[in-house]
């Protein structure tokens, strides 16, 4: 069974804060991705991964970056937290090719801005 | 860029039929995903189609039709559980095909 963990299910924190939201995969998945989640948005891609050091912008990487030192972790950092930025955020994980229909997902992290 | 469109809401009753439409709008296509997620839950693959055509998974079908930038996602024997949210979410040429994009969620809630 395909696992993948985020680090915290709730996090509060304060406007300009540096906040780091960690993922990790135990399936040896080359893609990795992070969503982050609105009501009636839908799921928006932040930013994705395809290997190792590798990284591709998503459909919003405003106010992002995205750190893969290792196959199985990939974090996201919110530079300067802002109240816009409160949001479930979902993390992601897919074999390359095809696989990439068929994504699996963590269970969110809620993150308020204050 | 891209652009997907399913109705935000469907009400049905326990052990009835429903169909949750997605059309969309892309310079470029390759396939399309359903993903169900129940409320305070992750999201989780139901299925995809690539080429035209229906596409069964026990009460669960897909249908494309890549023609019509159309496709649904079909659920019989409609159980209470089935109440959860579900997204289509389409493959394209024009992000190189390196990710998904999800349209906002349908809503469905069967009632009893």
């Amino acid at each position: 069974d395909v696992k993948v963990t985020q680090s915290s299910r709730y996090l509060v924190k304060r406007t300009g804060e540096k906040v780091f939201l960690e993922c990790v995969q135990d399936m040896d998945h080359e893609n990795m991705f992070w969503y982050r989640q609105d009501p009636g948005l839908g799921l928006r891609l932040i930013y994705f991964s395809y290997d190792v050091k590798m990284k591709e912008k998503g459909d919003i990487p405003e106010g992002y970056s995205v750190s893969r030192e290792k196959k199985e972790r990939f974090s996201l950092i919110l530079e300067s937290a802002s109240t816009n930025q409160t949001s479930m955020y979902l993390c992601a994980s897919s074999l390359p090719g095809t696989g990439i229909y068929e994504q699996y997902f963590g269970p969110g992290t809620r993150l308020t801005v204050t | 860029g891209q652009s997907l469109e399913q109705p935000s809401e469907v009400t049905a009753v326990e052990g009835a039929i429903v169909q949750i439409n997605c059309t969309y709008q892309t310079s470029g296509f390759y396939g399309l995903s359903w993903y169900q997620q129940h409320d305070g839950g992750a999201p989780t693959f139901l299925s995809y189609n690539a080429l035209d055509g229906l596409e069964e998974t026990g009460r669960f079908s897909s249908f494309l039709s890549r023609s019509d930038s159309y496709g649904y996602l079909l659920l019989q024997e409609l159980q209470m559980k089935d109440s959860a949210s579900y997204f289509c979410a389409v493959r394209a040429v024009n992000n190189a095909g390196n990710m998904l994009t999800f349209g906002g969620g349908t809503r469905l809630m069967v009632k009893p």
